[in-house]
């Protein structure tokens, strides 16, 4: 089993529709959480960062981590056709700077106009 | 801004040869980070290090070894290519100076065919 699951989609939506991305861990140990965003032959980038449990807005963002269920989510709000790319979750114990992190496989989403 | 490069964006190769794949941080960051990515299996650390001449394994070392000669410079090398290691190779560093809410920042990537 993976440490860290992601569906990996195709997710495919409508312009303005709220998207929810999710994934699972079984590493009781995490606790910073991350959010990052690759277009189309690009490296992934950071969208989002949380730490332990609760939410985190940033614009059309939102992040949540219900470390009790060991279950974290992304929504999108009023989703753009320039939110097409892939999503990953990925995870650490330490932070993203003291230690090696954990992906998940990533979620390709594409929202049509 | 904090920039990783990677020697070359597209490489084709064939099956038996070394091949050396570079990668270049600006930042001054002590961890540097080899990651390949694959459809379906997202992405998956080859080596990584934290200082110079220091390397440790990731979850697939296997095919694959790694120099760390300079700070800045980190080289993933494919002793004898095959034909499974056609991925994309994905290179990226952060710093443990930094807060541990800082990220990890990745190169565009090499796309790496070996026939």
């Amino acid at each position: 089993q993976k440490e860290v699951e992601q569906d990996p989609g195709p997710l495919s939506v409508p312009e303005g529709a709220i998207v929810s991305l999710n994934c699972t861990y079984s590493n009781s140990a995490f606790q910073y959480f991350m959010w990052y965003r690759q277009y189309s032959r690009k490296g992934p980038e950071l969208l989002m960062y949380t730490y332990s449990s609760g939410n985190k807005e940033d614009g059309r963002f939102t992040a949540q981590v219900d470390k009790s269920s060991k279950y974290i989510s992304l929504f999108i709000r009023d989703s753009q056709p320039s939110d097409s790319a892939t999503y990953l979750c990925a995870m650490s114990d330490r932070g993203s700077t003291l230690g090696r992190l954990y992906f998940g496989r990533g979620t390709q989403l594409t929202v049509w106009p | 801004d904090v920039k990783v490069t990677q020697s070359s964006r597209y490489l084709v190769k064939r099956t038996g040869e070394k091949v050396f794949l570079e990668c270049v941080q600006d930042m001054d960051h002590e961890n540097m980070f080899w990651y390949r990515q694959d459809p379906g299996l997202g992405l998956r650390l080859i080596y990584f290090s934290y200082d110079v001449k220091m390397k440790e394994k990731g979850d697939i070392p296997e095919g694959y070894s790694v120099s760390r000669e300079k700070k800045e410079r980190f080289s993933l090398i494919l002793e004898s290519a095959s034909t499974n290691q056609t991925s994309m190779y994905l290179c990226a560093s952060s710093s443990t100076l930094r807060q541990v809410t800082d990220t990890q920042y990745f190169g565009p990537g090499t796309r790496l065919t070996v026939l």
